[in-house]
């Protein structure tokens, strides 16, 4: 089955510097990545997603970017503020509309120092 | 706020016992997915469910079973329960398009956690 991997597993960043989170997935059929942010004792809460039908996607301060090719999708945060701070985890599903499971990455702690 | 409900909240129960937590999909959403998180094994689909029949199984327990009623809400059951059963279980739900395209966007629900003494 699908097996997500996800570095580093903690990241310490200074407020306003960049920080950046790779996943690599095993199963080359995955089209859809998503990244999920959790605060403690929080839902997972989607901030984007990719499909494989692109490279890179951004929204505002996050950006994902994906290699098909070489079986990773990363994540890039800019100018990171102290809300930022949270766990965040990558994910891999592939399928069809309603016909996809997530398979989730180990997850990192990100820590936004002021 | 994602739109999926999730009750209840908190659950504290002894070892052995039986218990039932209930989830709402957003309004529309079709297909229901039910996910535990607990500290050394992270988020693992345990079971997805489209309108009403089973649709997945992940690391799924024999001692769990769940269902999809045909208002579309959905029940997780836990029986016979474990220690390690304590967790965060999370109801996720999507729109289910039948055919097409890559996997649906899922919103997941604020989760119930259950510790079990």
């Amino acid at each position: 089955g699908e097996n997500v991997e996800q570095h580093p597993s903690t990241l310490s960043v200074q407020e306003g510097d960049s920080a950046v989170i790779k996943c690599t997935y095993s199963d080359s059929a995955s089209n859809y990545f998503p990244w999920y942010k959790q605060e403690l004792g929080k839902r997972p809460q989607l901030i984007i997603d990719i499909r494989s039908n692109v490279g890179e996607k951004k929204d505002q301060r996050i950006a994902v970017t994906l290699n098909k090719t070489a079986k990773h999708f990363s994540l890039h945060i800019t100018e990171t503020q102290p809300e930022d701070s949270a766990v965040y985890f990558c994910a891999a599903s592939k399928g069809s509309g309603s016909w996809g499971k997530l398979q989730f990455g180990a997850g990192t702690q990100v820590v936004v120092t002021p | 706020d994602s739109g999926v409900t999730q009750t209840p909240k908190h659950l504290i129960t002894a070892t052995g016992q039986r218990v039932t937590l209930r989830c709402s999909p957003r309004s529309g959403d079709l297909s229901v997915y039910w996910y535990q998180q607990s500290l050394d094994q992270g988020l693992q689909f345990l079971i997805q469910y489209y309108n009403g029949e089973e649709r997945a199984k992940g690391n799924i327990l024999e001692r769990f079973s769940a269902q999809q009623f045909p208002d579309l809400h959905s029940e997780l059951n836990l029986s016979s329960l474990e220690l390690g059963d304590s967790a965060l279980y999370f109801c996720a739900s999507s729109v289910g398009r039948r055919t097409g395209g890559s996997t649906d966007t899922q919103y997941f629900g604020p989760g119930t956690r259950l510790t079990v003494l």
